[in-house]
């Protein structure tokens, strides 16, 4: 079975340019998420989607960053304008339901480490 | 809002020492509580996770977490580490269900041969 995927895995910009992030859960994974780590720090959800929906998007500083999932399966997030702070990594996760399960598990993908110079 | 403190950002121990790292959490309701496990150059992995039942929970790798609900605590435990051992250790928490993960600042662990 493919894992998440996540591209680019390297991004390296100049300031208050845009940025695209790219991400295509496990098949059948309805439930997709958005994470932000820092350096030294435990990743931080931004975004959760179930299918095409964005059901809690609290965390996300709406003000720059932007995310969709039309069709339910892949997923982009987008910063723009880029700043200096948000050099990070983003990691997207997937989740199903598991029969009999009162969690979802959630797998992770490579993330893609982005460098705003 | 939960929480999640751990309280060694960086440990070296050496070759079949034994280990514990702590992992506090701050929630009201049920949680569920996780293990999370970063090899270098490698994606997030779950270690071991607890939702109710026995508390003591064993993972995979020899690892095992121990939840003792009037402490908040869930801290992982493995009675003798092997080099390989060496990775980013996350403690994280969520309320059920597809909820996002809160997830502890890590610790490194750097086991010496």
């Amino acid at each position: 079975e493919a894992g998440v995927v996540q591209s680019p895995r390297y991004k390296i910009i100049e300031k208050k340019q845009p940025v695209a992030f790219w991400c295509n859960p496990i098949s059948g994974h309805n439930t997709l998420y958005w994470y932000l780590q820092n350096l030294g720090q435990g990743p931080e959800l931004l975004i959760r989607y179930e299918n095409e929906e964005a059901v809690d998007d609290s965390q996300l500083p709406k003000d720059r960053f932007s995310a969709e999932r039309l069709k339910g399966v892949d997923s982009t997030l987008k910063i723009q304008p880029a700043e200096l702070g948000d050099s990070a990594v983003y990691l997207c996760a997937s989740s199903s339901r598991s029969a009999g399960e009162s969690y979802n598990e959630q797998f992770f993908g490579p993330g893609t480490r982005l460098t705003v110079l | 809002a939960q929480s999640v403190s751990q309280h060694n950002h960086h440990v070296i121990l050496s070759e079949a020492a034994s280990l514990e790292l702590g992992c506090n959490y701050s929630y009201g309701g049920t949680v569920n509580l996780f293990w999370y496990v970063q090899y270098p150059g490698q994606h997030l992995q779950l270690l071991l996770k607890y939702f109710s039942g026995d508390p003591l929970v064993k993972g995979i790798k020899g690892f095992e977490a121990e939840f003792i609900k009037s402490k908040f605590s869930f801290n992982l435990r493995k009675p003798s580490v092997q080099w390989s051992d060496t990775a980013e250790y996350f403690c994280a928490v969520n309320r059920g269900g597809a909820d996002g993960l809160t997830f502890g600042k890590g610790t490194h662990l750097i086991i010496q041969p």
